[in-house]
């Protein structure tokens, strides 16, 4: 089936590490958002980004929807950034909406 | 605040229970979202209202009933539910309606549903 997935599944890293998060989808999608959620449960939007890189501060995001992958880069760590990381794609054949099981990332003080 | 609320943030409830989760969005969107989270499992997309039709709805039993009284208010009605609904049941809204496809959305807290 259509699969949508997430690496590394945990991270675990030292305050002010730079990280890559990987979201490899194997059908073509037309829509592709990234997600945070806290360690409250609390899911927030980070990117919204069907294609090319967009930049929020320490994070920035790329996807290259011709190679089925999106990456999220966090920059200079910190506490605040432990959660888990969704990305979540919209395939192209039936406008469904599919869930990574997520990077569980844990920032080390 | 991501603009979206959501009401009851927990619930324990019995397989006979009927019971309702509320979501509220202030944000003047035209779409809302009720999402399922279980443990281990990715977020399960439940139902999609669009311009309060019903537009999506992923296969979800019958003893999950929405309801979606105007724009801004998003309604879940359970219904003899078992053990296994168990989990964090997320609302969301977004700008654009759903005719435009998955949309930039913003999610409440979420309700933590248990069934006994």
């Amino acid at each position: 089936g259509i699969q949508v997935e997430q690496s590394p599944p945990d991270l675990i890293l030292q305050e002010g590490a730079n990280s890559t998060l990987r979201c490899n989808f194997s059908d073509s999608v037309n829509n592709l958002q990234w997600f945070h959620q806290n360690p409250w449960g609390q899911l927030i939007n980070l990117f919204y980004i069907p294609s090319g890189t967009k930049q929020n501060g320490r994070l920035s995001a790329t996807t290259v929807a011709t190679e089925r992958y999106s990456l999220l880069y966090i920059s200079s760590s910190q506490t605040t950034d432990s959660g888990v990381y969704f990305c979540a794609a919209q395939l192209v054949r039936d406008d469904k909406i599919i869930f990574g099981k997520g990077t569980r990332l844990h920032i080390l003080p | 605040e991501t603009g979206v609320t959501q009401t009851p943030r927990h619930l324990v409830m019995g397989m006979t229970n009927k019971k309702s989760l509320k979501c509220e969005q202030h944000l003047g969107h035209n779409a809302m979202y009720w999402y399922k989270q279980s443990a281990k499992k990715p977020l399960e997309l439940m139902f999609v209202y669009s311009l309060e039709e019903r537009v999506e709805n992923n296969s979800v039993p019958s003893r999950f009933s929405p309801e979606c009284p105007n724009s801004s208010h998003l309604f879940l009605h359970l219904h003899t539910l078992q053990p296994e609904d168990s989990a964090l049941y997320l609302c969301a809204s977004s700008q654009a309606g759903w005719e435009g496809g998955m949309n930039e959305q913003f999610f409440g807290p979420g309700t933590r549903l248990t069934v006994l």
